[in-house]
């Protein structure tokens, strides 16, 4: 497509249920990106996958939080037993160069809004 | 101490006007320096790209890298309201273990009024 592409847009979710967030990225991009934005923040680096592979998940919170990308394009991140801390907008992003050269171009997509009640 | 600090304002300004905005930060491995846009319920969007220090400028926008202060600016001329938007610092290593992940800052809330 011609943009990273997320769904759902906006999800609302009981306390402790399980939420699946979609994101496909730019066809032939090779690197994508999860981060999450809390309210007045800036986002925040979850997790790095370069083709299928998480390269670097050192940023996801604890480990009711997992991502996975098994083709090397549409990525899942999943988060069982939902808190109210959860509530965020999550953000994929997708580059064509995985590595930090200074093409790395991100480009973001608009996002999934969580809220866990 | 965070490791990118950033006003959130919000700021508000009259059409027309010369906009400040900046970010400093503390780590000096940062090499690669990053203004995104984002509007309300959208993604970030890349405004301007900087290696190192020096100026860029692309039309009304020059974003400026001081790294012996460790602080960016970005300075928007002629403001027009669809400026109005988030706009977020965010920065990289240049090379070296998670060179690829960007570091962001709050974000400051700009608001040009017609």
């Amino acid at each position: 497509g011609a943009g990273v592409s997320q769904t759902p847009s906006n999800k609302v979710t009981e306390k402790g249920k399980y939420v699946e967030l979609r994101c496909d990225p730019i066809s032939g991009h090779t690197a994508l990106y999860w981060y999450r934005q809390s309210l007045g923040q800036g986002p925040e680096f979850l997790i790095y996958f370069q083709g299928t592979g998480a390269a670097d998940d050192s940023g996801l919170p604890n480990d009711r939080f997992f991502a996975v990308r098994p083709e090397g394009s549409v990525s899942t991140l999943k988060i069982q037993r939902t808190e109210r801390g959860d509530s965020a907008v999550y953000l994929c992003a997708s580059s064509l160069i995985s590595k930090g050269s200074g093409a790395n171009v991100l480009t973001f997509g608009a996002g999934s809004r969580l809220t866990v009640l | 101490q965070k490791e990118v600090e950033q006003d959130p304002g919000p700021l508000s300004v009259p059409e027309g006007a010369i906009v400040s905005l900046n970010c400093t930060y503390s780590n000096s491995a940062f090499q690669y320096f990053m203004w995104y846009r984002q509007y309300s319920r959208k993604g970030p969007e890349l405004l301007m790209y900087t290696y190192s220090s020096g100026n860029k400028e692309d039309g009304r926008f020059t974003a400026q890298v001081d790294k012996s202060s460790k602080y960016i600016s970005l300075f928007i001329r002629d403001s027009q309201p669809s400026d109005s938007a988030t706009y977020l610092c965010a920065m990289r290593k240049g090379s070296g273990g998670s060179n690829y992940k960007l570091t962001f800052g709050k974000g400051t809330l700009l608001t040009v009024n017609p």
